[in-house]
């Protein structure tokens, strides 16, 4: 049965700071890897999609990584800023979807 | 920039009552889903449809039930409303890969 861990659960840092948000999947037989961020409250919103067959993908600040192998991928922040701040999950795509519990993200201004 | 809708967003209501959702989308997509939230935890599929006339439950149990007679139109069902019903309920829609969500229904059961 597929599980999807995502570490830390909570992260605090300071503006301007890099991040990196980590996700960890038990079977690696998936179709692709989708990150979100969620606003308290809101609906999720598609951040970044990664096939099985790529390594990662960019979009502005935010680059995602897969590494099907070891069951993982990251999601890289560059230089935070408060408006980062929300949940940030992760869902892996098999013969369903599973997501994460997510990491509640919080950039102090 | 996806084009799906959820109405109510917000309700409050008495126990025994029974309550449509609303989801909509204008994609032309035909794979639906609905999801359930609790504050803090992970989502979970409590139905999906990949097509008109085509439901399916999902991995958590619930006592909801959908329809799906249109495209464009998912609604979600509780014949009678539990405080145990009390959650926010997402409904996403996707093509081939990439899911998308609708703002989502934040359900109180008094």
């Amino acid at each position: 049965k597929q599980e999807v861990t995502q570490i830390p659960a909570a992260l605090s840092v300071p503006e301007g700071e890099n991040l990196v948000l980590n996700c960890s999947f038990t079977d690696s037989a998936i179709y692709n890897l989708q990150w979100f961020r969620q606003d308290p409250g809101k609906g999720l919103t598609s951040l970044l999609l990664i096939q099985s067959s790529q390594r990662e993908q960019t979009s502005g600040r935010l680059n995602a990584s897969l590494d099907k192998s070891s069951g993982r991928s990251t999601l890289y922040i560059a230089a935070s800023q408060p408006g980062d701040s929300a949940t940030y999950l992760c869902a892996v795509r098999d013969d369903k979807i599973i997501f994460g519990k997510g990491t509640r993200l919080h950039i102090l201004p | 920039e996806a084009d799906i809708y959820q109405t109510p967003r917000y309700l409050v209501i008495g126990t025994g009552k029974k309550i449509t959702l609303e989801c909509s989308q204008t994609m032309g997509h035909d794979k639906m889903y609905w999801y359930q939230q609790d504050p803090g935890m992970e989502l979970h599929l409590i139905h999906y449809s990949y097509g008109v006339n085509s439901t399916e439950k999902g991995d958590l149990s619930s006592e909801s039930t959908v329809s799906r007679i249109r495209t464009e139109h998912f609604p979600l069902t509780l014949e009678s409303a539990r405080p145990s019903h009390t959650s926010q309920y997402l409904c996403a829609s996707s093509e081939a890969y990439e899911q998308y969500f609708g703002p989502g229904t934040r359900l109180t059961v008094t």
